[in-house]
């Protein structure tokens, strides 16, 4: 069954402090691994999609890890602050389709405190 | 400026009403998808379209309807709402197009539109 499960569910952590949130899949066959950001009543915003072939991903304070021999993902925030606080999505898509199916995580919801 | 709007942001009804969620993106994504979401769990897509006049059912079966018949334009119907349907209904959009590479099916989402049947 292809599954995305995330961790911790939640987390909190004092602004400019580091943190990592976790992502494992089961999604085969393998076709890209997003990372969402999700602010309290609005839509996910992406923040960075990776392929097969990459390791590692950087967008500003946000970078992604992707190991595809263990189906593991990692989301590195570092010097936090308050607007990071927020529901980080992991989203796992498929090659089984022209769509390529989306599989979505629950989300680790993050709370940077000042 | 490039975005997809979703209107009412909050709706509170009671049973049995009919209601329309309105989603509009100006990019020219020939694809939109309706997902669901409620508090704490993984959003479930409902509804998507390929294009004009193409609609299917996602993953999550859901009493809603929708209709494709502008590309910027992809509303969702309830006939009669009932407290079971409360949730947020998040729209999306993205390019048409196949392969991971290309970044086919980012998807950008809209704000949500956020119902409670009372």
């Amino acid at each position: 069954k292809n599954q995305v499960e995330q961790s911790p569910q939640s987390l909190i952590i004092l602004e400019g402090k580091n943190c990592t949130l976790q992502c494992n899949y089961t999604v085969s066959p393998f076709s890209n691994l997003r990372w969402y950001k999700q602010d309290t009543g609005r839509g996910p915003v992406s923040l960075t999609i990776m392929t097969f072939s990459e390791n590692t991903k950087s967008n500003g304070r946000y970078t992604a890890t992707l190991d595809a021999d263990t189906k593991q993902s990692s989301l590195h925030i570092t010097a936090s602050q308050l607007s990071d606080s927020a529901s980080y999505i992991c989203v796992v898509s498929d090659r089984g389709s022209t769509l390529g199916r989306l599989y979505f995580g629950r989300g680790t919801q993050l709370t940077v405190w000042p | 400026e490039a975005d997809i709007y979703q209107t009412p942001r909050y709706l509170v009804i009671g049973t049995g009403k009919k209601i329309t969620l309105e989603c509009s993106q100006t990019m020219g994504h020939d694809k939109m998808y309706w997902y669901q979401q409620d508090p704490g769990m993984e959003l479930h897509l409902i509804h998507y379209s390929y294009g004009v006049n193409s609609t299917e059912k996602g993953d999550l079966s859901s009493e809603s309807t929708v209709s494709r018949i502008r590309t910027e334009h992809f509303p969702l119907t309830l006939e009669s709402a009932r407290p079971s349907h409360t949730s947020q209904y998040l729209c999306a959009s993205s390019v048409a197009g196949e392969g991971a590479v290309s970044g086919a099916n980012v998807l950008t989402f809209g704000a949500g539109s956020r119902l409670t049947v009372l």
